[in-house]
């Protein structure tokens, strides 16, 4: 098992470019979900999904896109990078938490500048 | 909403003396909480959580977290400190109906010295 892997590790973008920061899992969780992480801040939800074609926003999603057309990927998208978005950002993922409640895997994150 | 607070940016503590990290809650209806440890350059941890039953939790590397639901606190601790727990820690919530996604807190960075 692999785990929740990420691609790729470090980017530097310049304002306005977008790009595709890649998520995978191999646990056949359900439950995916993306954070950004900021210093002093925790980490805050961007955007999570409970299955294939379902997503939702979480705590700060402006300018950020997500999709999940299989069980195993969850990649995020920029739209048009913005200063505002250098962070280090974390995907997870989790199994059906139902009434038991849920321990998510992480992925070891991509440090994302945007310049 | 539901927020987490976590009130140290930094605790020190010798290495074999006892450690607590501190955290508190606010969420509709009844917690789900965990905790969560993060190395340098690494994605977070599962450590422990609490979903119902008894209040004293106990997870991975020596760990325990003590559940209080009149002071709504959610505190880490371990009897005896290593250097090798020095990392950052984070206390997050979620309800146990409704939506799943946790909220984290700001996080507390554990410095244990030799």
């Amino acid at each position: 098992n692999a785990g929740v892997t990420q691609t790729p590790k470090f980017q530097v973008l310049k304002t306005g470019q977008s790009m595709t920061l890649q998520c995978a899992q191999d646990m056949n969780h359900e439950y995916m979900s993306w954070y950004r992480q900021d210093p002093g801040m925790g980490l805050r939800l961007i955007h999570y999904s409970v299955g294939a074609g379902i997503t939702d926003q979480g705590e700060v999603p402006n300018g950020y896109n997500v999709s999940r057309s299989t069980t195993e990927d969850f990649p995020l998208r920029l739209l048009s990078a913005a200063p505002s978005q250098t962070s280090v950002y974390f995907c997870a993922s989790s199994s059906n938490p139902g009434l038991a409640g849920h321990e998510q895997y992480f992925g070891p994150g991509t440090r994302l500048t945007v310049t | 909403a539901q927020s987490v607070a976590q009130p140290e940016d930094q605790v020190n503590v010798a290495e074999g003396n006892p450690l607590t990290v501190k955290c508190t809650y606010s969420v509709s209806g009844n917690p789900y909480l965990f905790w969560y440890v993060q190395y340098p350059n690494r994605g977070l941890q599962f450590l422990l959580k609490y979903i119902t039953g008894d209040n004293l939790v106990k997870g991975s590397y020596g760990f325990e977290a003590e559940f209080n639901k009149s002071q709504t606190s959610f505190h880490l601790k371990k009897p005896s400190a290593l250097v090798s727990d020095s990392a950052l820690y984070f206390c997050a919530v979620r309800p146990d109906t409704g939506r799943r996604a946790l909220t984290f807190g700001s996080g507390t960075r554990l410095q244990v010295q030799p």
